[in-house]
């Protein structure tokens, strides 16, 4: 199975920082990544499809880059409502599908 | 719209069993990738198992030959059916559709507590 590692495990930021969260896949994997978010006590929300295409109704201020191995996820400007646990996911080769560990982004 | 309502989960001793259920409504799981996904308490998302539109199932290692996906087409219901339970199954557990690219939408989840 493909292993997704994401960095860092978490972090604190501050409402309209900038923030990037990487995730590196142990095999390539083009760019069949999508990433989602969570808030606590609900389900993950999809983000972002084929590394850097929004889904329908997520801000813009959202955006994925990378293809092969390497991936990134940034917020432009952080807003109170992002503060969310973060997980990337390949579905390049399946089953099964595979998650980052996730990255929690703390209010500083 | 689309929604996924899931129900079945609570409190089983190891070694029991538990069927979920998700109810959908908005789209046809027939026609859809159906996967159950599950987190451990506070942990990370793990995948379970899927259905594929044309009815082929998959486990992950972790459950093969304890859990069995399956579907109910007129109801428009997936179910997953769990067996032999042990306490690292302990979980919420969100069914959600991927027709394409990612899995775009989820039920709200129910916890399965595996406990004596």
């Amino acid at each position: 199975a493909i292993r997704m590692t994401q960095s860092p495990s978490s972090f604190s930021a501050s409402t309209g920082d900038r923030v990037t969260i990487t995730c590196r896949a142990s095999q390539g994997i083009s760019s069949y990544l999508a990433w989602y978010q969570q808030k606590p006590g609900k389900a993950p929300k999809l983000l972002i499809y084929a590394a850097s295409t929004l889904q329908s109704g997520v801000p813009s201020r959202f955006s994925g880059s990378g293809s092969g191995t390497d991936f990134t996820l940034t917020i432009s400007c952080l807003q109170s409502e992002d503060f969310a646990t973060y997980y990337c996911q390949q579905y390049y080769s399946y089953p099964p599908w595979t998650f980052g560990q996730g990255t929690k982004v703390e209010i500083k | 719209e689309v929604q996924l309502v899931e129900s079945g989960g609570g409190l089983v001793q190891p070694g029991g069993s538990l069927r979920l259920s998700c109810a959908a409504s908005g789209f046809t799981v027939s026609s859809n990738y159906m996967s159950w996904v599950r987190q451990a308490p506070g942990k990370g998302l793990e995948w379970v198992s899927v259905i594929y539109s044309g009815g082929s199932t998959y486990y992950a290692d972790s459950v093969k030959g304890r859990f069995t996906i399956s579907r109910h087409n007129s109801k428009n219901t997936l179910y997953l059916q769990m067996n032999s339970l042990r306490a690292e199954d302990t979980a919420v557990y969100y069914c959600a559709s991927h027709p394409a690219a990612g899995f775009d939408y989820w039920g709200q989840g129910t916890l399965v507590t595996v406990s004596s």
